[in-house]
């Protein structure tokens, strides 16, 4: 069974410091990965995805398919990067999205 | 930039009563998807809807849940007996087509049951 695991639930940073979100991931087959986004009293939108290699916000994320992995990253912290961030797979034949459970990011000034 | 309508915001209701959380779609999205989110747990799929049948659906998704798309427009996920438990941010996504096609959430439907 797919499954997806960010084990960090709170990431703290001081402004203009690097960011790593992680996310670790458990497949069978070739995954397909997004990162959502959810900052303060706004819906959930798509952030990332895999297969685009783009950078948004300056944000980027690497699939690693040695480790497993799909760590969302910034090189410089900004304020309003505070958020909810999840990594999501789609899984199956309906593209219905598995969260994991989420990392809050604070951004410290 | 379309949106992905929800109504109410909020909906508060007595256990055992019905519910009728609503959605409007992106107009020319084809797939519709409803989640929920329970206060300091993760995201979770209830159940996916395609040409007016359910693709797929979670074990969450019993039989006090129906969806449907009454009109053409409006896709609602209907909770026939309330219980406590289903106290939760419903969210409503829709998707143009399959693939690696995006899926655009509504605001969410808070629901407090009494």
């Amino acid at each position: 069974a797919q499954r997806v695991t960010q084990p960090e639930k709170l990431l703290s940073v001081f402004k203009g410091a690097p960011v790593e979100l992680k996310c670790n991931y458990s497949y069978s087959g070739s995954p397909e990965l997004f990162w959502y986004v959810q900052y303060s009293r706004q819906r959930l939108q798509l952030l990332l995805r895999h297969i685009s290699r783009e950078s948004i916000k300056g944000f980027t994320a690497d699939l690693n398919k040695g480790e497993t992995s799909f760590h969302l990253k910034k090189p410089f912290a900004q304020e309003e990067d505070s958020a909810m961030y999840y990594c999501a797979p789609p899984k199956g034949d309906g593209n219905k999205l598995v969260f994991g459970a989420g990392t809050i990011l604070r951004v410290k000034s | 930039e379309p949106e992905v309508t929800q109504t109410p915001s909020h909906q508060v209701t007595q256990m055992g009563q019905e519910v009728i959380l609503r959605c409007v779609p992106i107009s020319n999205h084809l797939y519709f998807y409803w989640y929920r989110q329970i206060l300091g747990q993760k995201v979770e799929f209830l159940v996916s809807f395609y040409n007016n049948e359910i693709s797929e659906k979670s074990e969450i998704f019993d039989d006090q849940f129906s969806v449907e798309r009454p009109d053409g427009s409006n896709f609602t996920l209907k909770i026939r007996s309330t219980k406590l438990e289903d106290s939760a941010m419903y969210f409503c996504a829709t998707q143009r087509g399959l693939g690696l096609n995006i899926q655009y959430f509504g605001a969410g439907t808070r629901l407090s049951v009494l």
